[in-house]
Order: structure tokens, then C-alpha cells, then sequence
């Protein structure tokens, strides 16, 4: 079974801080997702990553695949009360199972104005 | 912006009963997913649909749940047999080379 773990799970900061959240595997994944989930709402894709050492960048967001393509960054550069919620990972093995994601348990960010 | 669409977004039962859940895919998508969510506890995957078939099930796949696209926009999740630990938020997605998922907002079942 592959397992996603992120951290941390929880984390509350003061707008114009910056964080990273983390999403490690002893599992390889060949592509590995962020999303964005609101309350009672589904999961919102921000970005894929394939490649080891990957690094992808979408406005103040910034995701690294690592080398070995277990494990995971986001960095969000200043950020916002605008992007508070709930961030996942999930990763895939790849071949014809492609959309069948193993998620992480989330990270709940909190920005503070 | 084309979007994943569920319905209902609740449905309350009674243990034993049948449900059907809904989802419209995106319309030039070929790769169909259910996955679900129990409070508190992460996302799961639950079956791919591609070509008409079932492409991967999980071991919550069990025999009380089956899928179908029955035209060519609907995409269903029946479960035969409500148990209570079937109460979850169920989503669906779809996806246009099976990489790259898109979710609907959900259906939030609870089995009573």
C-alpha cells in the first residue's frame, strides 16, 4: 500500500509569511498533484508534477517534485488571506492507473490579515 | 469553464436501501472516477471507468457498489445495500487523458 504522508497538518500565519508544505512517500509515484479543497466542495487541481527535481511555479506557489519522485513541496511566498484552506497531495503510480490517487491527509493553512 | 457536475448534493437513507449517485463528467472527457471521502479521514479512490469498463477497482469496491455510464453524459454509483460506514462525501471526476482528475463538488450520503 502506498502511503502519503504531509505536514505538517495544521499550520496558522500572519499574511505576507511565507510556508511550506511537505508531502513525502517511501513509495515512487509517477506523478505526483496538488490541489485546493474549500469546504463542501470537491478538490481542485493546481498542479502536476512528473519529472524528478521537477519544479513548477504558479504565481506565489511553487511545487517541487524531488529527485527520486517520492516526495513533495509546496512553497507559497507571501501569502494571503485569500489562500487559506485546505491543501492535498496525491500521487500516482502511472500506466493505466494514472487517475488512481493515493491522497495525502491534507494541510489545513490558516492566513491571518 | 466546463465543470463536473453531481447530483444530489445530499441524500439521507435508510441502512439497506439503494442509492444511485449522479455525476455529469466533462463533456470531451474519457476517463471517469470515483472517489470517496468519510469525515475526518482522507480521499479514496474507489474505481476507474474507461472505454466502458471498469479500468481499477479498489478493496472498498466490493460487490455492493457498481458503476455505470448509462448515455453518453451520465456516469452512476449505485450501492445495492446502504451500510452506515457507507456514509461519506462521494466525488466524482473525470479527466481527459486519465492524468490530470476534475472533481465535482459532491454528494454527501448518510446512512441512518
Amino acid at each position: 500500500t502506498q502511503l502519503l504522508e504531509q505536514s505538517p497538518q495544521f499550520l496558522s500565519i500572519q499574511e505576507g509569511e511565507n510556508l511550506t508544505v511537505y508531502c513525502n512517500s517511501s513509495s515512487v509515484f509517477s506523478s505526483l498533484q496538488w490541489y485546493r479543497q474549500e469546504p463542501g466542495e470537491g478538490p481542485v487541481l493546481l498542479v502536476t508534477v512528473v519529472t524528478g527535481g521537477e519544479v513548477k511555479k504558479l504565481k506565489r506557489l511553487t511545487f517541487q517534485f524531488g529527485d527520486a519522485r517520492k516526495d513533495s513541496s509546496l512553497h507559497i511566498t507571501a501569502a494571503q488571506p485569500g489562500d487559506t484552506g485546505l491543501y492535498l497531495c496525491a500521487g500516482a503510480k502511472g500506466g493505466t492507473s494514472y487517475g488512481k490517487l493515493t491522497f495525502g491527509q491534507g494541510t489545513i493553512l490558516t492566513v491571518h490579515p | 469553464e466546463p465543470e463536473v457536475t453531481q447530483t444530489p448534493s445530499h441524500q439521507v437513507t435508510q441502512m439497506g436501501q439503494e442509492v444511485i449517485l449522479r455525476c455529469v463528467p466533462i463533456s470531451n472527457h474519457l476517463y471517469f472516477y470515483w472517489y470517496r471521502q468519510i469525515l475526518g479521514q482522507k480521499v479514496e479512490f474507489l474505481v476507474s471507468f474507461y472505454n466502458n469498463e471498469i479500468s481499477e477497482k479498489s478493496e472498498i469496491f466490493d460487490d455492493q457498489f457498481s458503476v455505470e455510464r448509462p448515455d453518453g453524459s451520465n456516469f452512476t454509483l449505485k450501492i445495492r445495500s446502504t451500510k452506515l460506514e457507507d456514509s461519506a462525501m462521494y466525488f466524482c471526476a473525470s479527466s481527459e487523458g486519465g492524468r490530470d482528475l476534475f472533481f465535482g463538488s459532491g454528494t454527501q450520503l448518510s446512512v441512518l
